[in-house]
């Protein structure tokens, strides 16, 4: 079965430095999506960056970035310059097999200020 | 406002009862999918919905079921509940086949608490 594993249940960062968020997957797929989502307490689930499998090229939003490692099934998002509403948990997602998006248990990151 | 819509918000109900969760997809797309987020959990995926036919089934109990309605809404049952139901349970939508590929919409989630 396709898993996708976030290994750091909780991290703290202080305002305006960076910090990376740990993600890996195992999958069977020769093509296939994989994706970070926000949720804020206000639960809502934010879509924040998407990467297809078959770009090399990492994806960038604004702040934030991801380091794409395809033969190590690792997905870290990098967020720069983190902010006081940067604080929420994170997903890390794969596209499953059944057209679905599997996620992981999700990090719970907390910006200080 | 994403464009899901999700009604009610919150729902307070006693065990052994039956609630009907219900999702208006974002204008446009045809697949729906339900997942349950229990306390310090991730997402489980339910069920997906495509153009009103079941098109995949994840963890669902056999006391949940679902359906998606000819105006491409869709709701989801739950029945005989236990304490343990108690969830935030969204609904998402996507563009045709596009979930893992684009991602998904999500609705703000409908918070069952069973007592």
């Amino acid at each position: 079965a396709q898993t996708v594993t976030q290994s750091q249940p909780e991290m703290s960062v202080q305002e305006a430095e960076t910090v990376t968020l740990s993600c890996t997957y195992d999958t069977s797929e020769n093509n296939y999506y994989l994706f970070w989502y926000k949720q804020p307490p206000s639960r809502q689930m934010i879509l924040v960056i998407r990467q297809e499998a078959y770009k090399q090229q990492n994806a960038t939003e604004n702040r934030f970035s991801v380091n794409f490692q395809k033969a190590a099934k690792s997905f870290s998002l990098k967020i720069s310059d983190s902010q006081l509403g940067d604080t929420a948990m994170y997903f890390c997602a794969s596209g499953g097999s059944q057209g679905n998006l599997i996620f992981g248990k999700g990090t719970k990151l907390s910006v200080k200020p | 406002d994403s464009g899901v819509t999700q009604t009610p918000k919150h729902l307070i109900t006693a065990t052994g009862q039956r609630v009907t969760l219900r999702c208006s997809p974002r204008s446009g797309d045809l697949s729906v999918y339900w997942y349950q987020q229990s306390l310090d959990q991730g997402l489980q995926f339910l069920i997906q919905y495509y153009n009103g036919e079941e098109r995949a089934k994840g963890n669902i109990l056999e006391r949940f079921s679902a359906q998606q309605f000819p105006d491409l809404h869709s709701e989801l049952n739950l029945s005989s509940l236990e304490l343990g139901d108690s969830a935030l349970y969204f609904c998402a939508s996507s563009v045709e086949g596009g979930g893992r590929t684009y991602g998904y919409t999500f609705g703000s989630g409908t918070r069952l608490t069973v007592v």
